[in-house]
């Protein structure tokens, strides 16, 4: 089956502008969750989606927001982008029910470059 | 003190070797995390236990919940398995919630 598909996978923006990034997880999982990746900070927890609801957050700002659609695709918005912003943004999905959760599958990620 | 620590931070070793990587960590977890990250991105998820031992051809997990410590064996290592190897942790109050080590640079010369 086809894996977790991230796009776009590259795109540059300059400071002050927006940015949406989409997530189309497995066939059949229904969370989502997303990750920051930067050379100095790692990787680091956005927050998570399941059934249309965010169930998690990390700690970012509220420029950083996101949604999941009833076909369990995501979709995650950057608003007024700054400098740091630029990273690597990777979106795992995952089956999960009532009798717990499964391996989380990675997507390929979107490289944001804010310039 | 971050609430996941990995060591070592890089790691080189000629192909064959036995290698290991530790994960220590400070927070109640409902599963621990190993992934591996190729140049360009990509993560792979290789194990996810929350108690005891898993085997995956070359790799192995381990991991202690009384000593909050798990390590990650890779036998007959390969240069195909340069990468950086990260720990992870879901912590009790969110299972997706993940919390990330700073990853381990591995390097095998053939």
């Amino acid at each position: 089956k086809a894996g977790v598909t991230q796009t776009p996978r590259y795109l540059i923006k300059t400071r002050g502008q927006q940015v949406t990034l989409s997530c189309s997880p497995i066939s059949g999982h229904r969370s989502v969750s997303w990750y920051q990746q930067t050379p100095g900070q790692g990787l680091q927890f956005l927050f998570e989606y399941f059934s249309e609801t965010q169930r998690n957050k990390g700690n970012f700002p509220g420029r950083f927001s996101g949604r999941q659609f009833s076909n369990s695709r995501s979709e995650m918005n950057v608003s007024t982008l700054e400098l740091g912003d630029s990273a690597l943004y990777l979106c795992a999905s995952r089956w999960r029910g009532a009798r717990g959760t499964g391996e989380l599958f990675f997507g390929e990620g979107s490289r944001l470059t804010v310039l | 003190k971050n609430e996941v620590e990995q060591s070592p931070q890089n790691l080189t070793a000629q192909e064959g070797e036995f290698i290991t990587i530790n994960c220590s960590y400070s927070v109640g977890i409902s599963a621990l995390h190993w992934l591996q990250q190729h140049p360009g991105g990509g993560i792979v998820s290789l194990f996810m236990l929350s108690s005891g031992k898993k085997k995956h051809g070359r790799l192995i997990a381990t991991i202690n919940i009384q000593e909050k410590h798990s390590s990650l064996h890779i036998t007959a290592s390969h240069p195909r398995d340069s990468a950086v190897y990260i720990c992870a942790v879901s912590n009790s109050q969110g299972a997706q919630k993940l919390v990330f080590g700073q990853g381990t640079r591995l390097t095998i010369n053939p």
